[in-house]
């Protein structure tokens, strides 16, 4: 079974810059969520995706936007960026049988993002 | 407006002693909570989780206690060995795992 990937490990961008983020679920997974953690700080949401559909956003900004695509690997990106971008951002896979259920999530090692 | 605190940043114990690590929530509609474990380079790892039904859940070393007239959770290693040295989260997330609130986290040092 393999687990949760993401790419790139680490990644430097300048300010005004978009990105983009790559995320592969573990199998089996059709959802996955998005997390930034800022140094010192734990994850906070930014969003999930459920069967293809944006499911739940926390505090985050329209520039911060997603995909997911059929096979369940999904994509972040991030327009106009700022200083405070700068983060490790994670992804995390999980089976949810009906939008609300509870089910253990399984995070990747993350994308160091520093923007200068 | 922090929904969740870890007030203890750090904590350093002996192994072979208990540690305690300590959470605290301002949401009432929390119904499950959960406690990850991060090492360095590794995204978190789900440790043990508590619904809001119970008091008390144990795994092994690991015991979680929840206080809901409090609003206060807490996480019991017993006894903590140097490899639970890690950053230990407590994230409540309703119903749905995946849209988790983190607390800032506490940085257990386990010393031989």
């Amino acid at each position: 079974e393999t687990g949760v990937t993401q790419s790139p490990t680490h990644l430097i961008k300048t300010r005004g810059q978009q990105v983009t983020l790559r995320c592969s679920s573990q199998s089996g997974h059709n959802t996955v969520s998005w997390y930034q953690q800022a140094l010192g700080q734990g994850p906070q949401f930014i969003f999930q995706y459920y069967r293809e559909e944006e499911n739940g956003r926390g505090n985050f900004p329209p520039r911060f936007s997603g995909l997911q695509f059929p096979n369940y690997s999904s994509e972040l990106n991030v327009n106009a960026l700022e200083l405070d971008d700068s983060a490790l951002y994670l992804c995390a896979s999980s089976w949810v049988v009906r939008t609300g259920g509870f089910n253990e999530q399984f995070f990747g090692p993350g994308t160091r993002l520093t923007v200068l | 407006d922090q929904q969740v605190k870890q007030n203890s940043p750090s904590l350093s114990v002996q192994e072979g002693r208990i540690s305690i690590l300590n959470c605290d929530y301002t949401n009432s509609m929390f119904d499950y909570f959960l406690w990850y474990k991060k090492y360095p380079a590794e995204g978190p790892t789900f440790l043990i989780s508590i619904s809001s039904i119970k008091d008390k859940n144990e795994d092994g070393r690991f015991t979680v206690f929840l206080n809901k007239s409090a609003k206060h959770l807490s996480l019991h290693i017993v006894p903590s060995q140097p490899g639970d040295s890690a950053v230990y989260f407590c994230a409540p997330p309703g119903t749905n795992a995946g849209k988790s609130t983190f607390g800032d986290g506490t940085t257990l040092t386990v010393k031989p």
